[in-house]
């Protein structure tokens, strides 16, 4: 069946140094979504990516997705320690969720 | 406020004991879905739903029943829970756009122990 691996599971990170996550999948995903869940709270969307190659900025975030549509990643450019939580890629069709990638940041 | 609501958001029950989750979204979503969350395996789907009265299972699907009699709640119901049951779990919905899927939108979770 369709799965979406991401990793790494844990990243701890100093204030301002970059973070990426990575979600891959075993099958082509016709789009992706990334949430983010802060601690002791629920996800929340962020993004979806649709287009082959696509890549697309928040502020510090960028979103790619692959050529191929089986991967993406999430890049945070300089963290800060508002950006704690963990973070999931979610392809479709069933909406697959990647284990979440958890993030912390060392002020 | 558009939201998506669940109760209750603390459960303590023992195993065997039959439990009602509820979830209401008051943004006429058709689409609605539970999901569990545990430490390393993320978000997994329980079941889902389209439309009323149109559900279908998720991913990890056993040991519980959903109904969707109305548009606006889509209850998951644990006939008879077991301490593997133990979680968190949230509800979802979202509008659907051309019979697809858009962006979910999730309730605050409920944190369920089952003893």
């Amino acid at each position: 069946g369709q799965q979406v691996m991401q990793i790494p599971q844990y990243q701890h990170v100093q204030e301002g140094e970059d973070f990426t996550t990575y979600c891959n999948s075993s099958t082509t995903l016709s789009n992706i979504q990334w949430y983010k869940q802060r601690p002791g709270g629920h996800p929340v969307f962020l993004i979806q990516l649709v287009k082959s190659g696509e890549v697309k900025k928040q502020k510090r975030l960028t979103f790619q997705f692959g050529e191929a549509k089986k991967n993406s990643s999430l890049h945070i450019t300089a963290t800060q320690t508002t950006d704690v939580g963990t973070y999931f890629c979610a392809g479709r069709r069933k909406l697959i969720f990647g284990q979440g990638t958890e993030l912390s940041v060392k002020p | 406020e558009a939201q998506v609501t669940q109760n209750p958001r603390y459960l303590i029950t023992v195993t065997g004991k039959k439990l009602t989750v509820t979830c209401s979204q008051n943004m006429n979503h058709e689409y609605m879905s539970w999901y569990r969350q545990d430490p390393g395996l993320g978000l997994r789907q329980i079941y889902y739903s389209m439309n009323v009265e149109v559900t279908d299972k998720g991913d990890v699907p056993e040991g519980y029943k959903v109904s969707r009699k109305e548009k606006r709640n889509f209850p998951l119901i644990l006939e008879s829970p077991s301490p593997n049951q133990t979680s968190l779990y949230f509800c979802a919905s979202s509008p659907l756009t051309g019979g697809r899927q858009e962006t979910q939108y999730f309730g605050p979770g409920t944190r369920l122990l089952v003893l």
